[in-house]
């Protein structure tokens, strides 16, 4: 398997235009989860999903952020209108299946900064 | 609310010596314990985890972890360091009661210095 796959692995942008970042969890997982790390915040858990079904979004800084999960392969987090404060690492990871203790599998994450 | 309690920013420890790592956890319901692995510019790697069982767990590279329920801890340990052990290492912990789903709270890092 080709683990959990992240696009882009950079991406350079000015404040205010719109950002999307994209993730392709390992197949059979059904849990899918984004992150932010920063060195002044650490890991943060922005949102998951559990069958596509976004579970707990109580992580996403403010309505400027957006996720979806069209479908079990596939992932977005949408930052519009993107602000500097928004640089960090934004990683997906994904679990599963069913309710298990499982593991959580992380993408190589993607490096925003917005200038 | 579950929490988790990594009290050390860093470790420093000289290769071939014997290395822990400290993790302190609160929840509500039986935990479900992770340790995790950060090299740079890397995603998280899984190393071992605790379910039931056991109390000593043993996982990927040499590692192993020791559940203490009385005192609510979980630390990671390895009998010889090396210098490739330098990383930064995350304790997490899912509670199984609640709502809460699949959520899992990580700590704040540890960052492990293996000196040759």
């Amino acid at each position: 398997d080709a683990g959990v796959i992240q696009s882009p692995r950079h991406e350079v942008t000015e404040m205010g235009q719109e950002v999307t970042l994209r993730c392709k969890p390992i197949s059979g997982h059904n849990s899918l989860f984004w992150y932010r790390q920063t060195m002044m915040r650490g890991l943060e858990l922005l949102i998951y999903f559990n069958n596509n079904v976004p579970i707990d979004d109580s992580g996403m800084p403010e309505d400027r952020f957006s996720a979806k999960m069209p479908n079990a392969s596939f992932s977005t987090l949408k930052i519009q209108p993107s602000e500097p404060r928004d640089s960090a690492v934004y990683f997906c990871a994904s679990s599963g299946p069913g309710q298990g203790a499982y593991e959580q599998y992380f993408g190589p994450g993607t490096r925003l900064t917005v200038t | 609310a579950q929490s988790v309690a990594q009290p050390e920013d860093q470790v420093n420890v000289a290769e071939g010596n014997p290395l822990t790592v400290k993790c302190t956890y609160s929840v509500s319901g039986n935990p479900y314990l992770f340790w995790y692995v950060q090299y740079p510019n890397r995603g998280l790697q899984f190393l071992l985890k605790y379910i039931t069982g056991d109390n000593l767990v043993k996982g990927s590279y040499g590692f192993e972890a020791e559940f203490n329920k009385s005192q609510t801890s979980f630390h990671l340990k390895k009998p010889s360091a090396l210098v490739s052990d330098s990383a930064l290492y995350f304790c997490a912990v899912r509670d199984t009661r609640g709502t809460g789903g699949f959520k899992t709270i990580f700590g704040a890092g540890t960052r492990l210095f293996v000196k040759a």
